[in-house]
């Protein structure tokens, strides 16, 4: 079965650091993947997404996330982060076989100070 | 155009008491999924239903949770004789053809708190 997994719970930053947040997925097939946030009181909503191609996306407010398929990884990236970042951050993923549904990860927590 | 719409925002409910939660998709969508939040958990799939039919809900207790998606009106997520460990934010999604590498819409949540 596919799963996810976040190893940062709770990540502190100040404005204009640089962001990498960990995502790994146990599945061996072929896999989409997906980055979405949820800002504070507000709904999820996708970040970025990789279904085949360029193992380097691009989102929305300048995030990245690189698929390596050797490391089982979907990191995701920004090199400066601003105030307005803080937000929850779920890595999710979904194979070509079994559960047509995402699967989520615990999500990690940014807090960005001033 | 409406995104997906939950309601109630919050619901308080006693031990022992239904909860009923509805999830209207944005409009020309007809697959539905529902999610359950806990603290520090993330989101834990339960339930996947197109129209009137479902799909795959081997995320969702076997008793006292049910979920139906009518041909007409919203995907209503029911949770008979409530317990504490019910309580945690429930999240509805949709998506307009249920394919695996489509975007989610996601709508704002019901917090369902039991006393």
């Amino acid at each position: 079965a596919q799963s996810v997994s976040q190893h940062n719970h709770h990540v502190i930053l100040s404005e204009a650091a640089s962001l990498e947040l960990g995502c790994n997925y146990s599945y061996g097939g072929t896999v989409n993947l997906f980055w979405y946030v949820q800002y504070p009181g507000q709904h999820l909503q996708l970040l970025l997404k990789y279904f085949s191609g360029d193992p380097l996306v691009k989102g929305i407010k300048g995030f990245e996330a690189e698929f390596i398929k050797s490391k089982f990884s979907f990191n995701l990236r920004k090199p400066s982060v601003q105030w307005s970042d803080t937000a929850e951050y779920f890595c999710a993923v979904n194979a070509d076989t079994g559960r047509r549904a995402l699967t989520f990860g615990s999500g990690t927590r940014l807090q960005v100070q001033p | 155009n409406a995104g997906v719409m939950q309601n109630p925002r919050h619901l308080v409910r006693r031990r022992g008491q239904e909860a009923r939660l509805r999830c209207s998709p944005m409009k020309g969508h007809s697959h539905v999924y529902w999610y359950r939040q806990l603290p520090e958990e993330g989101l834990k799939f339960m339930v996947y239903l197109q129209k009137e039919n479902i799909i795959d809900e081997s995320g969702m207790p076997k008793e006292r949770f049910s979920a139906e998606f009518p041909k007409e009106g919203p995907s209503i997520l029911r949770i008979q004789q409530v317990v504490r460990g019910d309580s945690a934010a429930y999240f509805c999604a949709s998506s307009p053809t249920g394919g695996r590498n489509e975007k989610l819409f996601f709508g704002s949540g019901t917090q369902l708190s039991v006393l």
